[in-house]
């Protein structure tokens, strides 16, 4: 059984600085990797997503990078801002299939930036 | 555009009612799921709907029965609420091939009391 863990469970970090969060899975059979932000009492907003034949992807100011082989993804946030305050959440779905929702969550890093 | 819309936002049930959860989503997605996000638990899959017509068990589908209407449209429904079922409900959407980014609803915030 697939299982998806994030370190760390919590973060704060003063605005500007640079920041990395883990995610590591158990099962490197994965299709691909996505990475969410969720602000409380809202839903999931999906940030990247990164196929298995991929090793990085990139949309603005996030950096998102997978190595199946050791089971590990990091999501690099730069130059951070008390906006990008919010718990960012990890999943993969099931190798097989085509069901690529049927997704294994991490428990989320909460990351608080502050001015 | 408006991705995955959920219905209601916000519910109170008392033990025993019953009630159906909405989701539609205009992707064109072909699959459809419910989840259930509760502290310390994260997101735990209920039910999912890989194509119109076809629904399967997730992790944790006691206690809950769905529907899927048509292309557009997933419902959750619960036939006799209990407050172990007391959580926020998300409904979420994946397309095939080249297009398989999970998106999420706005989630349905239900207590049970």
């Amino acid at each position: 059984k697939q299982e998806v863990t994030q370190i760390p469970a919590a973060l704060s970090v003063p605005e500007g600085e640079n920041l990395v969060l883990n995610c590591s899975f158990t099962d490197s059979a994965i299709y691909n990797l996505q990475w969410f932000r969720q602000d409380p009492g809202k839903g999931l907003t999906s940030l990247l997503l990164i196929q298995s034949s991929q090793r990085e992807q990139t949309s603005g100011r996030l950096n998102a990078s997978l190595d199946k082989s050791s089971g590990r993804s990091t999501l690099y946030i730069a130059a951070s801002q008390p906006g990008d305050s919010a718990t960012y959440l990890c999943a993969v779905p099931p190798a097989g299939g085509t069901s690529y929702g049927k997704l294994t969550f991490g428990q989320g890093t909460i990351l608080t930036v502050h001015p | 555009n408006a991705g995955v819309t959920q219905t209601p936002k916000f519910q109170v049930l008392k033990t025993g009612q019953s009630m159906t959860l909405q989701c539609a989503q205009d992707m064109n997605h072909n699959s459809m799921y419910w989840y259930r996000q509760d502290p310390g638990m994260g997101l735990r899959l209920i039910y999912y709907s890989a194509s119109e017509g076809t629904t399967d068990k997730g992790e944790v589908p006691n206690g809950y029965n769905v529907s899927r209407l048509n292309k557009r449209e997933f419902s959750l429904r619960l036939e006799s609420a209990a407050p172990s079922q007391t959580s926020v409900y998300f409904c979420a959407t994946s397309g095939t091939g080249t297009n398989t980014e999970a998106f999420f609803g706005q989630g349905t915030r239900l207590t049970v009391v």
